[in-house]
């Protein structure tokens, strides 16, 4: 059971813009500035999309923003494309020094 | 070019250890935390342990406390896991990274390890 909420699907068509949530509490995404967010194809290594909320890794695309507003944060893909069909998963530190994941949200591109 | 290449996965009875290794190469290895994460089959990802680029501190999920042990080799760019008293919720892929900051950065591949009987 992750202490952190994500849908567990969202859908778009190419072109489009979605958002995927990540839900948690002061003692997590609310309280610090250490959420990260994971692209992950089936049988492949994650790939780092996006780091301390709203920071871009070298080489991502910038179709690829974070933002985070309380205890939310949010990953939000602009001009979806068949590539970016994966699942993605938020990740916070939390105040024991450890990070939790959220449960993953399935992207679909229509 | 960063490399992470995980090994020691396999099947174990329940009950029983295992010891995953992570090779890494193409970074200062000395300089970075170092992460394992799991994905059992069909779930999502779920962070294991991780430790302090010296060894001095490591940080574990309350369910692995006291059966798993995070550790390191500097000398031989070498991340360990050691698993003991495995049950069958611990099978997963098992992933090593690594963090320049609170994330991570780059990943192994995954070694399975399956628990049964």
């Amino acid at each position: 059971q992750s202490a952190l909420t994500q849908p567990a699907s969202v859908s778009g068509s190419p072109g489009q813009s979605i958002t995927v949530s990540c839900t948690g509490t002061s003692s997590d995404v609310g309280g610090y500035n250490y959420v990260s967010w994971y692209q992950h194809h089936p049988g492949k290594a994650p790939k780092l999309m996006i780091y301390d909320v709203s920071y871009r890794p070298s080489g991502v695309s910038d179709r690829f923003s974070g933002s985070k507003s309380g205890n939310t944060a949010s990953l939000t893909i602009s001009g979806l494309q068949a590539e970016d069909e994966a699942d993605y998963y938020c990740c916070s530190y939390r105040s024991s020094g450890t990070y939790v994941f959220g449960p993953g949200t399935k992207v679909t591109v229509l | 070019e960063v490399q992470l290449v995980e090994s020691g996965g396999g099947l174990v009875q329940p009950g029983g250890s295992l010891r995953l290794s992570c090779a890494a190469s193409g970074f200062t290895f000395s300089t970075r935390w170092m992460t394992w994460v799991r994905q059992a089959p069909g779930k999502g990802l779920e962070w294991v342990a991780n430790i302090k680029p010296d060894g001095s501190d490591n940080y574990n999920l309350d369910s692995v406390k006291g059966r798993f042990t995070i550790s390191r080799d500097n000398a031989k760019n070498l991340l360990f896991l050691q698993m003991n008293s495995l049950r069958a919720e611990d099978t997963a892929v098992y992933y090593c990274g690594t963090s320049g900051g609170r994330d991570i950065d780059y990943w192994g591949q995954g070694a399975l390890v399956t628990v049964s009987s």
